[in-house]
């Protein structure tokens, strides 16, 4: 059974970098054509997607947050991670991480990350 | 970017009324699309891959279809479970990119 789970800060400062963890089972990160996901989503608003990782360990990122995102696994401990520099209160979002098999099949519960002064 | 277009941006429909959802991606993508449906405070959950095949457990009143740029969702029979947002997704291509999504209530 797959299952995801997120965790993060809950709450940081503008400027800040955040760090979630994407904690998994079910499933190896290291297993040929497995891949994780990040997608975001701000209150009553869309879907973002924004990286993925790959069992060989390619990367792909939302070029629209430019620099910002860094997205890595630990396969050892089944996680994910990503870390987005500069938060800035539109930043503020529930943050997802899914398993990619034909599309996003597996989503975790998400994780509300607030950004505030 | 890939930009999904997707409409309308909400709808009301009747316990078993059959519903139609559209999305048009900005260029082909080749059947790389994916439904979603996200009830109220849950997760997203896949419904539809490759543009017409159903995840396992969905049941089959839901159904997809398109080709192209153009792509659509159908509910045949709207049951109460079936209120929630439905988001379409392009995989042809990164950055992976979402339609807008669409509110489906009851009437």
């Amino acid at each position: 059974q797959v299952t995801l789970k997120e965790s993060g800060p809950g709450i940081l400062q503008p400027s800040q970098t955040l760090s979630l963890t994407c904690s998994f089972s079910g499933f190896s990160l290291s297993t040929y054509g497995m891949c994780v996901g990040w997608i975001r989503q701000s209150s009553g608003k869309g879907l973002e997607w924004l990286a993925n990782i790959w069992w060989n360990d390619d990367k792909y990122y939302n070029p629209s947050l430019k620099n910002r995102l860094t997205i890595s696994k630990d396969t050892s401990n089944n996680q994910a991670f990503l870390k987005i520099t500069n938060m800035d209160t539109a930043d503020t979002a529930t943050y997802y991480c899914a398993l990619w098999e034909r599309d996003f099949d597996y989503w975790g519960q998400g994780v509300m990350v607030t950004v505030s002064s | 970017d890939i930009q999904m277009t997707q409409s309308p941006a909400s709808l009301s429909a009747s316990l078993g009324e059959t519903v139609s959802i559209e999305c048009l991606a900005s260029e082909g993508i080749s059947n790389d699309l994916a439904w979603y449906q996200q009830k109220s405070g849950k997760s997203p959950q896949l419904l539809i891959y490759a543009a017409s095949r159903l995840q396992d457990g969905v049941p089959s009143r839901f159904s997809g279809s398109g080709s192209g740029t153009r792509y659509s969702l159908k509910i045949s029979g709207m049951q109460p479970e079936d209120e929630a947002d439905y988001f379409c997704q392009q995989s042809y291509k990164y950055p992976l990119t979402f339609g807008s999504g669409t509110k489906l209530e009851i009437k």
